[in-house]
């Protein structure tokens, strides 16, 4: 079957890093997709990975190992406007998102 | 580039009206849309997967006959919540699939629209 897992919450700091992993089962596969969502609001796209590496984009970057079906999603130099749900979706042969259930990311000061 | 809209994105109704939701591509054409439900502290889950100009796939468990899903052009597809009830009462988001260019992700990116809260008392 297909299956998303990534951790439920995290808790960060302002001003460190934080990492936060998926792993991911999809038949077929065409690549890994980040979203970040605030409460309330519809997730918005934050990176997509399709080949093994990393990919920087600002304070975020995100990896991808398809030997492992493992990604993460790096977050830098954390705000408090960086509290949100991060939502990993793998992309099957179909090119259908399969969803995880999100990891809320609670920052403190 | 890749703006998607929705409309309303808040609606309030009786028990057993019937609700439509307006789903829009604003800068680009989609083919493909898809309907997400999203209940307070849940992950989203997809309702259906609208195909422009053919009948839209619904997942398990969706009631076809009740979210009728019309996808007439290649930026609108409206999602009709009939004879609504109060467990009805969610966030419902739309995507759309961007096109091959733009919008600052790769083909096949799903790009959401803000939202439409239902309320049914």
């Amino acid at each position: 079957g297909q299956n998303i897992d990534q951790p439920t919450e995290m808790t960060a700091t302002e001003g460190a890093i934080v990492q936060i992993n998926c792993t991911y089962q999809t038949s077929g596969f065409n690549g890994l997709f980040w979203y970040q969502q605030h409460a309330g609001e519809a997730p918005t796209f934050l990176s997509y990975n399709v080949l093994d590496g990393l990919e920087e984009k600002g304070r975020f970057s995100s990896f991808l190992s398809r030997s492992k079906g493992y990604s993460y999603l790096l977050l830098k130099e954390l705000q408090m406007k960086d509290s949100a749900s991060y939502l990993c979706a793998g992309m099957d042969s179909n090119y259908q998102l399969i969803w995880g259930a999100g990891t809320k990311l609670i920052i403190k000061p | 580039g890749a703006v998607v809209s929705q409309h309303p994105s808040w609606v309030i109704c009786k028990s057993g009206t019937s609700v439509k939701i307006e789903c829009r591509s604003l800068d680009f054409q989609a083919t493909t849309m898809f309907w997400y439900r999203q209940f307070p502290k849940q992950s989203l889950m997809l309702m259906a997967t609208s195909n422009e100009g053919s009948k839209a796939t619904y997942e398990q468990g969706v009631e076809k006959d009740k979210f009728l899903i019309n996808h007439a052009s290649l930026t609108l597809s409206t999602l009709t919540v009939t004879s609504a009830h109060p467990e009805d009462s969610s966030f419902y988001i739309c995507s759309a699939r961007s096109p091959p260019f733009g919008g600052g992700g790769p083909q096949e990116t799903q790009y959401f629209g803000p939202g439409t809260r239902l309320l049914v008392l």
